[in-house]
């Protein structure tokens, strides 16, 4: 199976410890983004990479929220000091930038996060 | 800003019968429109998506869509209802024109299917 796979798929924590979950994009897609989707509500944006670059991070993102795409391939995104709050799924999606046209994202399976 | 607003957060309908999810988007230039659907405990699935070619556009398991931009509507259809078909599902609007940066999505409608 070639598409975008994350990992883990469920991660449970006490709040205060530090998380990182992976993020496996399509091979050659070169913008991956990262979501957060909370019970009966869409993805909401966190960030986006193109290639190695961190191109825009969403205003909602804490400081506590770090994501990295160190060679342009995988990802990955810790959360420091976890609250409560950020108990949700954790999306990965990648896309392939073109110079005209459309691109569309393929999400992967999500990373369950229960902070207790 | 562009912004999506799907008008049924639940929708229940018997199998064989019809579907019709309604969503209307704001935008200020000619946009990419998407459906995804979420199926319990799985991914987030490309459903169709429209990119300023054919205004009816047709997707995976049957379902299809049309463009309105009189209306700035992008309804999904389905002639008929499949048990399969139970699930979330989700309009998303690009956030600039051409290729899409960002997507801007609707806060989702359930699907029920009665037998």
């Amino acid at each position: 199976d070639t598409g975008v796979s994350q990992d883990p798929r469920h991660k449970i924590t006490k709040r205060g410890q530090n998380v990182t979950f992976r993020c496996d994009p399509i091979s050659e897609h070169n913008r991956l983004y990262w979501y957060r989707q909370t019970l009966g509500q869409g993805p909401e944006f966190l960030t986006y990479f193109q290639n190695e670059a961190q191109l825009e991070k969403s205003r909602l993102l804490s400081d506590r929220f770090s994501a990295e795409r160190p060679k342009g391939s995988f990802s990955t995104l810790e959360i420091q000091r976890t609250e409560q709050g950020d108990s949700a799924m954790y999306l990965c999606a990648s896309s392939l930038a073109r110079a005209a046209g459309v691109s569309e994202q393929y999400f992967g399976p999500g990373t369950r996060l229960t902070v207790t | 800003a562009q912004s999506v607003t799907q008008l049924d957060s639940h929708v229940s309908v018997s199998e064989g019968t019809p579907v019709l999810l309604r969503c209307n988007y704001s935008s200020s230039y000619s946009p990419s429109l998407f459906w995804y659907v979420q199926h319990p405990n799985k991914g987030l699935q490309l459903l169709l998506k429209y990119t300023s070619a054919a205004t009816l556009v047709k997707g995976i398991n049957g379902f299809e869509a049309e463009f309105k931009k009189s209306e700035t509507s992008f309804h999904l259809t389905k002639p008929s209802a499949h048990m399969s078909d139970a699930a979330e599902y989700f309009c998303v609007v690009s956030d600039q024109a051409g290729n899409n940066r960002k997507l801007i999505w609707g806060l989702g409608t359930s699907l029920a299917v009665n037998p």
